[in-house]
């Protein structure tokens, strides 16, 4: 079985940082990208950021490029997203999910998620 | 304000057929790219519901479809019932946008 659990959410002043983990489980970690999809309070889904199953590509949503970075350890079966620099248009609840292939190609979707780990950016 | 636009919510009584459309350009749904659909219902996190613009992973119902044609694609959920009162969004891949994978905004199914 499939899992993936967040952690690393909480309150945060404007301005500073914060790292989320994921932990994955039930699936070879290192042949699938993984991806971080974000939902502001009462809002939608919003891409965020992917990783390829190596770890050598990284794409991330304009709204986020140059502040947030993500990464993988393959031995630790963790996905990770380090965010600096946050804003208040930042709160959202993470969602930490597997793609579909190894590869970050047009046709990847997002096959399971995790329950998600909340941020919230104070001012 | 989404790439993809879906209307905010749809209605059906138990039974019914509803729809949901997911209204695209020529960078995503017109370019080719696969169209996918997840529901999120109240309080959890979003599944898989279609991949591939009109495949279902294991365990959801063949009364759930999806379709695509030029710029839009469709899910259609027939024999409405309490239990999929949720959340819908369609996703797909833009080549023109600062954010690759895309979402719709989403659609609230309200079953009556």
């Amino acid at each position: 079985e499939v899992k993936l659990l967040e952690s690393g959410g909480g309150l945060v002043q404007f301005g500073g940082s914060l790292r989320l983990s994921c932990a994955a489980s039930g699936f070879t970690f290192s042949s699938y990208a993984m991806s971080w999809v974000r939902q502001a309070p009462g809002k939608g889904l919003e891409w965020v950021s992917s990783i390829s199953g190596s770890g050598g590509s990284t794409y991330y949503a304009d709204s986020v490029r140059g502040r947030f970075t993500i990464s993988r350890d393959n031995s630790k079966n963790t996905l990770y997203l380090q965010m600096n620099s946050l804003r208040a248009e930042d709160t959202a609840v993470y969602y930490c999910t597997k793609g579909s292939a190894r590869f970050l190609g047009s046709g990847i979707f997002f096959d399971y998620w995790g329950q998600g780990t909340l941020v919230t950016v104070s001012s | 304000q989404s790439v993809l636009t879906q209307p905010p919510s749809v209605s059906g009584a138990p039974g019914q057929r509803v729809t949901i459309s997911c209204t695209g350009s020529s960078s995503n749904i017109g370019a080719g790219y696969d169209v996918h659909w997840y529901q999120q219902l109240p309080g959890t996190a979003p599944k898989l519901l279609i991949y591939g613009n009109n495949n279902r992973p294991s365990g959801v119902p063949d009364r759930i479809s999806g379709s695509k044609a030029g710029t839009s694609a469709s899910l259609a959920i027939t024999g409405l019932q309490a239990e999929d009162e949720a959340a819908y969004y369609c996703q797909t891949y833009d080549s023109s946008l600062s954010g690759l994978w895309v979402f719709g905004g989403g659609t609230k199914l309200t079953v009556l």
